[in-house]
């Protein structure tokens, strides 16, 4: 596709209930983010993919958060029983390299009730 | 590791005055440094990049940021703000490893 796409848009779970975000990149990108951005707050990193590289999965919340990324291609966060603080907007980024430019998802919002 | 400050959360602007948003980074190497702008519903977007070239980079909508060794910092202004400019700035440094997204500075412009 043109850009980078995420599913679903809008996802509304109850606490306690499982949820898979997908993320599709631009063909060609070796380098996958997730970031989670909440209400009123900045961007905060989650994980990051590059290539066949071990994921840096530091900033993973807790044991819940997981994500999985087949090559270069899709990338899917999974969150396990879900809280309400999980509730934020969760965006995908790729980039053509490490340092290049990220391009985008619109971002998937969840929302925990 | 890098990290990156942005000093102030808020800034308020009448418009056809100069915009300063400013942006302290923390890095090992030679970073490449980014101003991203997200605005109300919208999509990240890339308003300019610097990568080791000339320290003064010019960006998109008449943005332009500033590389200072020296200072640690990447400021970025506008020299007259416009309405459309009201939207949240993230300053994002990277050296060689993953970028790391400052925590945004919310900019409202004032008619």
């Amino acid at each position: 596709g043109a850009g980078v796409s995420q599913s679903p848009s809008n996802k509304v779970t109850e606490k306690g209930k499982d949820v898979e975000l997908r993320c599709d990149p631009i063909s060609g990108h070796t380098a996958l983010y997730w970031y989670r951005q909440r209400l009123g707050q900045g961007l905060e990193f989650l994980i990051y993919f590059q290539g066949n590289s071990a994921p840096d999965k530091s900033g993973l919340p807790s044991d819940r958060f997981s994500a999985e990324r087949t090559g270069e291609s899709v990338s899917t966060l999974t969150i396990q029983r879900t809280q309400q603080e999980d509730s934020a907007v969760y965006l995908c980024a790729s980039s053509l390299r490490v340092t290049g430019e990220l391009f985008f998802g619109e971002g998937s919002r969840l929302t925990v009730l | 590791a890098q990290s990156v400050t942005q000093l102030d959360s808020h800034v308020s602007v009448s418009e056809g005055t100069p915009v300063l948003l400013r942006c302290n980074y923390s890095s090992s190497y030679s970073p490449s440094l980014f101003w991203y702008v997200q605005h109300p519903n919208k999509g990240l977007q890339l308003l300019l990049k610097y990568t080791s070239a000339a320290t003064l980079v010019k960006g998109i909508n008449g943005f332009e940021a500033e590389f200072k060794k020296s200072e640690t910092s990447f400021h970025l202004t506008k020299p007259s703000a416009h309405m459309s400019d009201a939207a949240e700035y993230f300053c994002v440094v990277s050296d060689l490893d993953k970028l790391v997204f400052g925590a945004g500075t919310i900019l409202r412009v004032k008619s």
